[in-house]
């Protein structure tokens, strides 16, 4: 059974800080999502990576995927106040393309 | 240029009671997805379709029901609502692409 887990689960920021958040996933798949996810808003897609080594970049975020590690990280370079949301990483892939959400990090940036 | 549309937005049943919660796509997708969201958790699949006149249950089926009898539109039904239904659900659709999400249901079951 495939499994998505997400830390921290809450994440606190000053404004202009870096800082990473972390997605395991427990069996192999060939893609791996980000979304946004506003306060009482619908999902935003962000990133989709799809093989090891794979990086994307946004702005001041970036997605790495090592398939290897069954890892996904998503940095935040010099936080400001407007990437305050819920971050979800979800994996995906095989015939039907069922998503497996994580948890969701709820990031919280401060002036 | 819709997208992935939900009706209602909002609602509220009383236990035992019964509705059905439509999502309508205008992008031709093949594969549409509903997926509930409770506090502090990620979203959990329901149900899913991968095609007109096909559907499959997802992680947590119990107590819904599905249809799919146009490629555009894809119902979740409730037939004798629980309090434990009380949730968001959102509707998605799409295929090996990032999955397209309606604007969610809030649904309360008292």
């Amino acid at each position: 059974e495939l499994k998505v887990e997400q830390n921290p689960l809450f994440l606190s920021m000053q404004e202009g800080k870096n800082y990473t958040i972390y997605c395991n996933y427990s069996t192999t798949s060939d893609r791996l999502y980000w979304y946004r996810q506003d306060p009482g808003k619908s999902l935003e897609s962000l990133f989709v990576l799809l093989s090891n080594g794979a990086v994307k970049q946004e702005g001041r975020l970036m997605a790495s995927l090592d398939t290897k590690a069954r890892l996904s990280t998503l940095h935040i370079t010099a936080a400001v106040h407007d990437l305050s949301a819920t971050y979800f990483c979800a994996v995906g892939g095989g015939n039907t393309d069922k998503l497996i959400f994580g948890t969701g990090t709820r990031l919280q940036v401060f002036p | 240029n819709a997208g992935v549309t939900q009706t209602p937005k909002f609602r509220v049943l009383k236990t035992g009671q019964s509705m059905t919660l439509l999502c309508a796509q205008d992008m031709n997708h093949e594969y549409m997805y509903w997926y509930r969201q409770d506090p502090g958790m990620g979203l959990r699949l329901i149900h899913y379709s991968v095609g007109e006149g096909t559907t499959a249950k997802g992680e947590v089926p119990d107590g819904y029901n599905v249809s799919r009898l146009k490629k555009q539109n894809f119902l979740l039904g409730l037939e004798s609502a629980a309090p434990s239904q009380t949730s968001v659900y959102f509707c998605a659709s799409g295929y090996r692409q990032p999955q397209h999400f309606g604007d969610g249901t809030r649904l309360s079951i008292l």
